[in-house]
């Protein structure tokens, strides 16, 4: 099975602050990766796929990148909004298997 | 608008049987991938199978964890996805939720393979 590491697990910033998550592949998945928001209490919300899409109707203060092993998460910009629990997924091989999280909170 | 409802959920006893099923609307579901993942308490997500469309003719995938005990079956005139469970452990205590796939072409590339949409989920407590 591939392997998704996060890091860190979790993270505190300022608002406005930039925000960078890592989620590193136990092998190469040919930039099918997504990342995932999930608020306290709430479902998960797609918001990357495919390493650098952003899906419909998500923030574009929000971006991914990378390829091979190594992909990243930056929020831009950082609001109240967005704390959650961020999780990264590969789409590339079974079975589907997410990363640990990173949880975003504000300083 | 996109929309999947869960509902089944509930506590059921070691050993016993327990079925979800996902109801879709404001799309064209026979043409989807749809799967299950779930989240134990605290933890994080755990892809735990699929189904994938009528072109691809209705095959599934399961994770190790649920393969032999879970079962994933569509009907598309309903517009929904069960997810039958049996033998069920402690361990498989977690919110459950229904994800689609942005998938709809026959052998569909890994690439736009990738979850779009969920519902809210359907707990399920084991424990006796």
């Amino acid at each position: 099975d591939i392997q998704l590491t996060q890091s860190p697990s979790s993270l505190s910033a300022s608002v406005g602050g930039r925000v960078t998550i890592a989620c590193r592949a136990s092998q190469g998945i040919n930039n099918n990766l997504a990342w995932f928001q999930q608020k306290p209490g709430k479902a998960p919300k797609s918001l990357i796929y495919a390493a650098s899409n952003l899906q419909s109707g998500v923030s574009s203060k929000f971006s991914g990148s990378g390829s091979g092993t190594d992909f990243t998460l930056t929020i831009s910009s950082l609001q109240p909004e967005d704390v959650a629990t961020y999780y990264c997924q590969q789409h590339d091989t079974y079975p589907l298997t997410f990363g640990g999280g990173t949880k975003v909170e504000i300083e | 608008e996109v929309q999947l409802v869960e509902s089944g959920g509930g506590l059921v006893q070691p050993g016993g049987s327990l079925r979800l099923s996902c109801v879709a609307s404001g799309f064209s579901f026979s043409d989807h991938y749809m799967d299950w993942v779930r989240q134990a308490p605290g933890k994080g997500l755990e892809w735990v199978g699929r189904s994938r469309s009528k072109v691809n003719s209705y095959t599934t995938e399961y994770a190790a964890s649920v393969k032999g005990r879970f079962s994933i079956s569509r009907d598309d005139s309903r517009n929904s996805v069960d997810l039958q469970m049996n033998s069920l452990q402690t361990e498989d205590t977690a919110m459950y939720y229904c994800g689609r796939s942005h998938c709809t072409t026959y052998q569909c590339p890994w690439a736009d393979d990738y979850f779009d949409h969920w519902g809210q989920g359907a707990l399920v407590t084991v424990s006796s």
